[in-house]
């Protein structure tokens, strides 16, 4: 299996603040990347695929970027809808797998 | 507009088979072009695929759960489901379904069913 790696698994932020978090696959999976947020006792929604392609819906202040093994999920000013959990989900092979999270709270 | 709705019993004994159905509306199971999902989340924890299901039929399960999964579906009634055979307390988690689009990720999801394991 691909193992995904989020860092940090807890940012503390302040509205405004820009957001970078990082996840790594521990095999090649080209641009095979998807970032999701939640938020307590929802499901997760589509923000990213690609590796860097905005959901139609998902706020500009949300972008991706990476390749290969190392991505970034960056939220450019920090809005306080965002404070939320956020995974990382390679879908190059099976089985899909999905990063620990990345809880962002408030400063 | 696509939704998905989770529907099965809440609470399961140890050893016995978890069994939810996902009823999908809003867009056809039949479609070529989209997989139909179950996910599962332990209580305050990460997401784990379970596996997955095409029109055709074809399955993919996750190994970790392969032995104990099975995943099929009604077209007449445009719903699929999930079964889970000897089920501990390790399987308690909230189950959810979601659809997988064309660029293979999640675009859509349920609301979730928190299934506990526990005699």
């Amino acid at each position: 299996d691909i193992q995904m790696t989020q860092s940090p698994s807890t940012l503390s932020a302040s509205v405004g603040d820009r957001v970078t978090i990082t996840c790594r696959a521990s095999q090649w999976i080209t641009d095979s990347l998807a970032w999701y947020q939640q938020k307590p006792g929802k499901a997760p929604t589509l923000l990213i695929y690609k590796a860097s392609s905005l959901e139609g819906g998902v706020p500009s202040r949300f972008s991706g970027s990476g390749s290969g093994t190392e991505f970034t999920l960056t939220i450019s000013s920090l809005q306080p809808d965002d404070f939320a959990t956020y995974y990382c989900q390679q879908y190059k092979t099976y089985p899909v797998t999905f990063g620990g999270g990345t809880k962002v709270d408030i400063k | 507009q696509v939704q998905l709705q989770e529907s099965g019993p809440g609470l399961v004994k140890p050893s016995e088979t978890l069994s939810l159905t996902c009823t999908v509306s809003g867009a056809s199971i039949r479609s070529g072009t989209l997989y139909w999902i179950w996910i599962r989340q332990p209580p305050g924890k990460g997401l784990e695929w379970i596996g997955n299901i095409f029109y055709s039929g074809s399955t993919n399960y996750n190994p970790s759960l392969e032995s104990r999964v099975t995943i099929s579906m009604d077209p007449s009634k445009n719903q699929f489901s999930l079964k889970l055979t000897s089920v501990t307390a390790a399987d308690t988690a909230i189950y959810y379904c979601a659809r997988r689009n064309a660029a293979f990720v999640f675009d859509y999801w349920g609301q979730g069913n928190l299934v506990t394991v526990s005699s």
